[in-house]
């Protein structure tokens, strides 16, 4: 398996435009998260996808951030409009069962760098 | 949520053992203790993890105190390619949602 894909790999963008990014999860895997990483809050896990629902977006800074799973093998994280403050890695990561106390692992993707400007 | 203490930042000597500790005074009996590492510009990946009992892995053992109020991540022979941030995360099992909390973690230098 290719592990997680996420692209693009890196976003440079002006305040105020939509920025789309995208993760293809592991095949079977029936969890998929998405966490956001600046070097002031560290790693923040963002929403949570369990067999394509949402199941916790408590993570989710504000309205301008929304994510979608429309199926198995396919997630969006969208903001718009855009702002300088979302600049961050963003990750995509997929388990088969819940990863946490069942000790299930999650992969993570590679990352997307986005830079608003 | 149970929280983690780590050191900020640890020093190694390529090829010695490393002990990266963590405390978690408040973990309750049924969290599991997870360890992921974070390599330069990569996406965090799966160390070890474990309840009660030591573990060992191809990468790393863990060693779990009896009290279960702290534990350390052991790499045999540090390598260069080790550098990296060590984040020690509890986990519930039972309600469990998914979620892992990352804390700060410990950057780890290997020194050749």
């Amino acid at each position: 398996d290719a592990g997680v894909i996420q692209s693009p790999r890196h976003e440079v963008t002006e305040m105020g435009q939509e920025v789309t990014l995208r993760c293809k999860p592991i095949s079977g895997h029936d969890y998929l998260f998405w966490y956001r990483q600046t070097m002031m809050r560290g790693l923040e896990l963002l929403i949570y996808f369990n067999n394509n629902v949402p199941i916790d977006d408590s993570g989710m800074p504000e309205d301008r951030f929304s994510a979608k799973m429309p199926n198995a093998s396919f997630s969006t994280l969208k903001i718009q409009p855009s702002e300088p403050r979302d600049s961050a890695v963003y990750f995509c990561a997929s388990s088969l069962m819940a990863g946490g106390g069942a000790g299930e692992t999650q992969y993570f993707g590679p990352g997307t760098r986005l830079l608003v400007l | 949520d149970a929280k983690t203490t780590q050191p900020n930042s640890m020093e190694s000597n390529e090829e010695e053992p490393v002990h990266l500790p963590c405390n978690h005074s408040t973990i309750s009996g049924t969290d599991y203790i997870h360890w992921y590492r974070q390599l330069p510009s990569q996406g965090p990946e799966y160390v070890i993890h474990g309840l009660t009992s030591n573990v060992n892995n191809r990468m790393a053992s863990l060693a779990i105190a009896e009290d279960r109020k702290s534990s350390t991540l052991i790499l045999h022979r540090a390598t260069l390619r080790d550098a990296a941030v060590y984040y020690c995360i509890l986990s519930p099992l039972s309600g469990n949602t998914g979620k892992l909390i990352f804390g700060q973690g410990t950057t780890l230098q290997v020194k050749p």
